[in-house]
């Protein structure tokens, strides 16, 4: 069974340009979560989508967005990049209900110069 | 406010000295606590997910426990491999995960 597939794995930007992630859940779940991993901050919830649906969403401002498609994959955007958006992107796939397993990808590398 | 803390940031153990994380945890209804590891420059790889008071896992040299406060994970025997980041999370209301920032093990022979 494959895992969780993120791309691309790492991406230099420059401050103000837009990005967008994307994720490949495992098959079969259709919630998939993003988050932020900064050595600072750790790692923190971006937002969770099932059946193209955002149920949750972070303290994060309105340049992180996201959306789910049909088949379950999910990208992210960026707009407006600022230095401190460097991080690692994680996302995390479940079957969809409470108490579920979650399963991370590898992760995006973000490096905003 | 839901709080995770990991305890300690930083562990060096010598291979085959047994030790103990520790996950403290301040949520409202405490659905799930979750533990990964993760190597650098990867993604948590799952370990545990413990639900009630009482609750114990055991996977290999590890062995997760649960109280009403706080999660242990204990490493018994340990070798240079388990060497990583050890994270505990948890999940309340809401599909979020919690994340603690964390206990950087290092395992030397």
């Amino acid at each position: 069974k494959a895992g969780v597939t993120q791309t691309p794995r790492y991406l230099i930007k420059t401050r103000g340009q837009q990005v967008t992630l994307s994720c490949s859940p495992i098959s079969g779940h259709r919630s998939v979560s993003w988050y932020q991993q900064t050595p600072g901050q750790g790692l923190q919830f971006l937002f969770e989508y099932f059946s193209e649906t955002q149920r949750n969403k972070g303290n994060f401002p309105g340049r992180f967005s996201g959306r789910q498609f049909s088949n379950s994959r999910s990208e992210m955007n960026v707009s407006t990049l600022e230095l401190g958006d460097s991080a690692l992107y994680l996302c995390a796939s479940q079957p969809g209900g409470l108490n579920t397993e979650a399963f991370f990808g590898q992760g995006t590398r973000l490096t905003v110069v | 406010e839901d709080q995770v803390t990991q305890s300690p940031e930083a562990l060096r153990l010598q291979e085959g000295e047994s030790s103990s994380l520790n996950c403290s945890y301040t949520v409202s209804g405490l659905r799930g606590l979750f533990w990964y590891r993760q190597d650098p420059g990867k993604g948590p790889e799952f370990l545990f997910t413990l639900y009630s008071a009482g609750e114990e896992k055991e996977k290999e040299r590890l062995k997760a426990t649960l109280t009403k406060k706080e999660s242990f994970l204990h490493i018994t025997a340990p070798k240079p491999e388990d060497s990583a980041t050890y994270l505990c999370a948890v999940q309340a209301s809401g599909y979020a995960l919690n994340f603690g920032k964390g206990t950087s093990l290092l395992v030397t022979p």
